[in-house]
């Protein structure tokens, strides 16, 4: 079974742009969820979808947008980048539905913002 | 809310050496606790779990963790490291219960070095 996928794995983009990010989570699971990872904040969980809908969501800015298609593919979007946006941006998926679904890590993508 | 302290962010042993990494953390209602290990460019990988039951849980790669709930801890332990183990490791809780399956909380992860 492939696992999570995660496009482009690399970005550059430059202060001001936008930018989306694209995560298709391993087949059969419904539940997706995106982290920022950077060195001064560490791992920090940005938004989950669930069958395409927003199930839970962390303390960024409005800034930062996603949602989930019927296929359970996500995307997240950041609008107006700023330096700080800089980071790994880590995609999960799970089952979803029982407390004790693991969540299967993507490789990531390597957002840098000049 | 959840909060984890790694309580070491690098730890440096030398092969066949045992190792702790040690993780706190704090919370309000029940969690799950997690390890998770990352190598280079890479993304996390699921290292092992504690739900309910036994409080010493076991990986298949030698590494085991006991949860201490009076001491809210859940550190790591490997009796014998080896090059192979170097990585970084984070401990995340999720809250039982509720709709927060998707939401883990991190520490700032330990860095791992295994020396020959």
């Amino acid at each position: 079974k492939a696992g999570v996928t995660q496009t482009p794995r690399y970005l550059i983009k430059t202060r001001g742009q936008q930018v989306t990010l694209s995560c298709s989570p391993i087949s059969g699971h419904r539940s997706v969820s995106w982290y920022q990872q950077t060195p001064g904040q560490g791992l920090q969980f940005l938004f989950e979808y669930f069958s395409e809908t927003q199930r839970n969501k962390g303390n960024f800015p409005g800034r930062f947008s996603g949602r989930q298609f019927s296929n359970s593919r996500s995307e997240m979007n950041v609008s107006t980048l700023e330096l700080g946006d800089s980071a790994l941006y880590l995609c999960a998926s799970s089952l979803a539905g029982r407390e004790d679904n693991e969540q299967f890590f993507g490789p990531g993508t390597r957002l840098t913002v000049l | 809310a959840q909060s984890v302290t790694q309580l070491d962010s690098q730890v440096p042993v030398f092969e066949e050496a045992p190792v702790e990494l040690r993780c706190n953390y704090s919370s309000s209602v029940s969690v799950y606790l997690f390890w998770y290990v990352q190598y280079p460019n890479q993304g996390l990988q699921l290292l092992l779990k504690y739900l309910s039951g036994s409080t010493l849980v076991e990986s298949i790669n030698g590494f085991e963790a006991e949860f201490n709930k009076s001491q809210t801890s859940f550190h790591l332990r490997k009796p014998s490291v080896h090059i192979s183990d170097t990585a970084e490791y984070f401990c995340a809780v999720r809250r039982a219960g509720g709709t927060s399956y998707g939401k883990l909380t991190f520490g700032q992860g330990t860095i791992l070095t295994v020396h020959p």
